[in-house]
């Protein structure tokens, strides 16, 4: 039961154009979405995180845009710089109680070519 | 500010030993949860710990236990090791009581069994 899915295994885009990862959900009751970058022999890093009241989160060149009805999140990075090349995570959770349980997908590999 | 730290960074054993993997969680923060990452897969959760307890588990069998110490450090203990528990464990530490934030892992410790 894959309540998380990120459908694209990789991803490459040139040197200063946009990178968009995607991320659909199953489960209505997640309310906090995250998404963290991972480079090899590290842990994942926090990247930018957005609440289920809203629906857009920007933090410098990364955006994260969340639609509720499809249950469908994206990471925008703009631009792309070659040491954006890692593997990115989502995550979702659900509040209350239930906070702290991450749910993750497969990971999208993102390579930013000079 | 210190980060979440684990220890060691690698590991080999046999099946059917037992195992023990630490982490130190970040400066502040007072919940601890752990994670396996296997190949090409993102993190599972395994379970949390809060004031000492257990207050979470995901789809672990119970030779899967941790603790939670007085200075909010933490241990993850796997008894009668087999082939699929080769994965990276990761630790997660974050400040319980102030809403929803990310969580911040450390490198993760990279178990290989025999």
């Amino acid at each position: 039961d894959q309540q998380v899915k990120q459908n694209s295994p990789s991803l490459s885009v040139q040197e200063g154009r946009i990178s968009i990862l995607n991320c659909d959900y199953t489960n209505s009751m997640f309310d906090y979405f995250l998404w963290y970058k991972k480079y090899p022999a590290e842990g994942p890093t926090f990247l930018i995180s957005i609440s289920s009241i809203k629906d857009k989160n920007e933090d410098g060149r990364f955006t994260v845009f969340l639609n509720k009805s499809a249950k469908h999140l994206s990471l925008h990075i703009v631009p792309s710089q070659p040491g954006d090349s890692a593997v990115y995570f989502c995550a979702a959770t659900a509040g209350g109680t239930s906070y702290g349980k991450l749910t993750f997908g497969q990971g999208t590999i993102l390579t930013v070519h000079p | 500010e210190t980060g979440v730290t684990q220890s060691p960074t690698h590991l080999i054993k046999t099946r059917g030993q037992q195992v023990t993997l630490r982490c130190s969680s970040q400066s502040g923060h007072n919940t601890v949860s752990w994670y396996q990452q296997a190949l090409g897969q993102g993190p599972q959760f395994i379970f949390q710990y809060y004031r000492e307890e257990e207050n979470g588990r995901g789809n672990f069998p119970p030779r899967f236990s941790g603790l939670q110490f007085p200075n909010y450090s933490s241990e993850l203990n796997v008894n009668a090791l087999e082939l699929d528990d080769s994965a990276l464990y990761l630790c997660a530490s974050w400040a319980t009581g102030y809403g929803n934030q990310p969580q911040h892992f450390g490198d993760g410790t990279r178990l290989s069994i025999l």
